[in-house]
């Protein structure tokens, strides 16, 4: 099983330009979830997915748009890139909403220019 | 809302020596309480978890307690390892979502 898996692993954006980062789990997993990480911040929520068919916004989603697109696939895109955004963003996935334990991805490492 | 406050700075120490990260938490409730770990390059791993009061969560020799009545879950561990050189987030997870706290960078030199 590869687990999460996170693409791409580093990019570089422009201001104003748009991307989507990509994520799969392969673990049968219900819930999925977008976190950024920046220096000093810890790891904050981005959006999440707690079943196939649902999104939510967490603590910090202005900016981003996400999609789960079956069961396996939880995307995330940023319409119109901004300095601000620059971060690693981590994906993960969890059996169930009550879950206790998080599976993340390796990241992907954003710099907006 | 729920919160987790970890200490400031990073931590530097010598192999061998005794390692402990503090955290507190403010929480509604009755939370459960947990630490990841994250190796350089990769994403988070859960390291232990305790999910009552008493509770003590131990993995890889690291272990912590949760403690009620001083809203605590101090990392521990006796010996560490140069492969022990990692970020360690304490994270409970209350009526709502996984909270973080802003982790510490743990080195330690041979």
């Amino acid at each position: 099983n590869a687990g999460v898996t996170q693409t791409p692993k580093f990019q570089v954006l422009k201001t104003g330009q748009s991307m989507t980062l990509q994520c799969a789990q392969d673990m049968n997993h219900n819930s999925m979830y977008w976190y950024r990480q920046d220096p000093g911040m810890g790891l904050r929520l981005i959006y999440y997915s707690a079943s196939e068919g649902t999104t939510d916004k967490g603590e910090v989603p202005n900016g981003y748009n996400v999609s789960r697109l079956n069961k396996r696939e939880f995307s995330l895109r940023l319409e119109s890139a901004a300095p601000s955004q620059t971060s690693v963003y981590f994906c993960a996935s969890s059996e169930g909403w009550a879950s206790y334990e998080q599976y993340f991805g390796p990241g992907t490492r954003l710099t907006v220019t | 809302g729920d919160s987790v406050t970890q200490m400031e700075g990073p931590v530097t120490l010598s192999e061998e020596a005794f390692l402990t990260i503090n955290c507190t938490y403010t929480a509604t409730g009755y939370p459960s309480l947990f630490w990841y770990v994250q190796y350089p390059g990769e994403g988070l791993q859960l390291l232990l978890k305790a999910t009552k009061a008493d509770d003590k969560g131990s993995n890889k020799g690291f272990e912590a307690t949760y403690r009620k009545e001083t809203t605590s879950f101090h990392l521990e561990k006796g010996s560490v390892q140069v492969s022990d050189s990692a970020v360690y987030f304490c994270a409970l997870r209350g009526n709502n979502r996984l909270a973080f706290g802003k982790g510490n960078q743990v080195v330690v030199i041979p």
